[in-house]
């Protein structure tokens, strides 16, 4: 099936530092979406992002969706201890009846206060 | 608004047995999943439903594996009989209809096999 790779695996930073994070596709979608997951509970929806070349942002997060359909990326300004979690990126191809979201495998946050 | 409901949030059972899972969508979503994760992965679609029909079940595994959303609103998945490969959180969600990105996802049922 398809594969969307996510980097990094994980990352430790300091409270107040930004944080960037990837996810790169052999394929191309139609839309990609940013989620949080906090341990004990289910993915929650950040960012959508609809159209190649698209930035948007969210409070303190910014995604884009790349020119080429096949990646995306996210960052964290002024990380807070709150932004711990797990974070996935999500492609989805649009068309027929089937709009299936395909997940990347994650990138575990950890923000030292 | 109400979120998906999933029950039970934690399950421990042995190879070999069956288990059910409930999930109760957000009232007036059309759309309906099922998605399994296994620790350190992503959620992989099980089963997608649009009201009381299924839509994409590709990555069901058929021979132990079923689902049903008779009346369009909730819906079960069941697993008989469970292997150790199947622990796993499952995750229920909903959207407003399959062509709507946001997809709202409940809590999760923790499925241990021993």
């Amino acid at each position: 099936g398809q594969q969307l790779n996510q980097s990094p695996q994980s990352m430790f930073i300091q409270e107040g530092e930004d944080v960037s994070m990837n996810c790169t596709s052999s394929s191309i979608f139609n839309t990609w979406l940013w989620y949080k997951q906090d341990p004990g509970e289910g993915p929650v929806l950040l960012i959508a992002l609809y159209k190649a070349g698209e930035l948007t942002s969210n409070g303190r997060l910014t995604a884009q969706f790349g020119i080429t359909r096949k990646d995306s990326f996210l960052n964290i300004s002024a990380s807070i201890p709150s932004d711990v979690g797990i974070y996935f990126c999500a492609g989805q191809r649009s068309g027929g009846s089937n709009y299936k979201l395909t997940f990347g495998k994650g990138t575990l946050l950890t923000v030292n206060p | 608004e109400a979120g998906v409901a999933q029950s039970p949030r934690y399950k421990i059972i042995e190879k070999r047995q069956s288990v059910a899972f409930w999930c109760n969508p957000i009232s007036g979503h059309a759309t309906l999943y099922w998605y399994q994760q296994i620790l350190g992965q992503g959620p992989k679609l099980l089963i997608q439903f649009q009201n009381n029909g299924v839509v994409d079940d590709s990555q069901l595994p058929k021979d132990r594996f079923s689902a049903e959303r008779l009346k369009g609103v909730d819906s079960t998945l069941k697993i008989q009989p469970a292997k150790l490969e199947d622990s796993a959180v499952y995750l229920c969600a909903s959207s407003l209809s399959q062509g709507n990105n946001e997809q709202f996802f409940g809590p999760g049922t923790r499925l241990t096999v021993l």
